[in-house]
């Protein structure tokens, strides 16, 4: 069955410290986004890839940082300077990074310990 | 920069009645305007989508108009279910996708 799947479904971090956030697809889709949603609000765009062994910065970059070293691959990772990271993380991809429709992981939830 | 807005940000409506929800974009370049629905804690899932060279589009209860000229895009659902009840987001733009900032919809038994 072909879909996104985002791992771990809850990570907690301490402070000071990396934490990386799995996001992988089946769907042979070229493009990948990653975003963040914060209570009650809409979707932020953090990073995105439109083919393998490329990204670009999204919205709020700052504190994120990603890899496209496999198609089906785009880890997340939300390092320390970070200094608010709680929120709900989700990972999308599609066909082609232009005008087409995105697939939703189930996303990540990520809280400070 | 580019910008999408969305109104209302809440909509209550009965059962049965019909619920509407507007958006507006700035990037003249847009070709493409997807409508996702979140249901509490999960996943954003595409409903209806329309592309440029089409006015209207309607799936079953769902329909979208387009209006190029205005740069405005808006969702209708009739004949509204309590299932219907979930986050709306519209988006567009064209170097790349901008969410609408969400309408949370409500409908009452």
């Amino acid at each position: 069955d072909g879909g996104i799947t985002q791992s771990p479904k809850y990570l907690f971090r301490k402070e000071g410290q990396n934490v990386t956030l799995s996001c992988e697809q089946n769907l042979n889709h070229d493009a990948m986004y990653w975003y963040r949603q914060d209570p009650g609000q809409g979707l932020r765009l953090i990073y995105y890839s439109q083919i393998v062994n490329d990204f670009q910065k999204g919205d709020i970059a700052e504190g994120y940082s990603v890899s496209r070293e496999k198609k089906e691959s785009f880890p997340l990772t939300v390092t320390s300077a970070q200094k608010n990271p709680t929120a709900f993380y989700l990972c999308a991809s599609s066909i082609t990074w232009r005008d087409q429709p995105q697939h939703f992981g189930d996303g990540t939830r990520l809280s400070i310990l | 920069g580019e910008n999408v807005e969305q109104h209302p940000s809440t909509l209550s409506v009965q059962e049965g009645d019909s619920a509407v929800i507007k958006c507006t974009y700035s990037d003249s370049a847009s070709n493409y305007f997807p409508w996702y629905k979140q249901e509490l804690g999960k996943r954003p899932q595409l409903i209806i989508d329309i592309r440029s060279n089409v006015g209207e589009k309607k799936d079953q209860r769902i329909a979208v108009t387009l209006n190029k000229t205005a740069k405005h895009f808006s969702l209708h659902i009739t004949e509204t279910q309590p299932e219907d009840s979930a986050v709306y987001f519209c988006a567009g733009g064209y170097d790349k996708v901008i969410f609408g900032p969400g309408t949370s919809l409500s409908v009452i038994p």
